[in-house]
């Protein structure tokens, strides 16, 4: 049973689309958080929710929208697509804000290709 | 700015011997640090961690240290296995997860 589930795992999509990634976690946590890992394998952290409030949001484009209706989902959702968004985004979550000797539970990865 | 850093992109080790993979930070306020382990088309997965307060944490095979005034910690494995061979990941806790780029460990047999 997945602990944390991400949908798609890929997706190919043109510019100027817009496309949503979905995540659920059945862990019960109360935080969840969207990374993404760049064509440099770089993972940075883009937005976090702990109980559906926004805690973290990086400087993000307005184009990414977090939504979260009820914490064991958090969506990510992406308007006009653009070919620098193509990467890797990972879901994952933590028992609480910062989950300090715990770590954070990732789920698989989206791999998203803009063409 | 990066405030993790790993600066080995890849190490490659014989079935057996011990791997020794670094990190090192500039934020001295972290209070704990992290590994995790990635395998392909797969989600990192949490290996061990340590607390500022401490300079070794121990688990199995799994040995981490942090050598607090050179903002530097390490992770052993002894011995290694070629199960090992994944990407390596370095993280710290600030107000969330700060990761480097990762270090790509092959076990050979």
């Amino acid at each position: 049973d997945t602990a944390v589930s991400q949908t798609p795992k890929y997706l190919v999509t043109q510019m100027g689309n817009d496309k949503s990634i979905k995540c659920e976690q059945n862990l019960g946590h109360d935080t969840m958080y969207w990374y993404k890992q760049d064509s440099k394998k770089f993972l940075k952290i883009m937005f976090s929710y702990n109980n559906k409030e926004l805690i973290i949001n990086e400087t993000v484009p307005n184009r990414f929208s977090p939504k979260s209706p009820d914490k064991a989902h958090l969506n990510l959702h992406i308007n006009s697509l653009e070919l620098g968004d193509s990467a890797v985004y990972f879901c994952a979550s933590s028992q609480e804000s910062g989950a300090r000797a715990g770590g954070y539970t990732f789920g698989s990865g989206t791999r998203l290709t803009v063409v | 700015d990066q405030q993790v850093k790993q600066n080995s992109p890849s190490l490659s080790v014989q079935e057996g011997r011990i791997s020794i993979l670094n990190c090192d930070y500039t934020n001295s306020m972290f209070d704990y640090f992290l590994w995790y382990k990635k395998y392909p088309a797969e989600g990192p997965t949490f290996l061990i961690s340590i607390s500022s307060i401490k300079d070794k944490n121990e688990d199995g095979r799994f040995t981490v240290f942090l050598n607090k005034s050179a903002k530097h910690l390490s992770l052993h494995i002894v011995p290694s296995q070629p199960g090992d061979s994944a990407v390596y990941f370095c993280a710290a806790n600030g107000y969330a997860l700060n990761f480097g780029k990762g270090t790509s460990l092959l076990v050979t047999p």
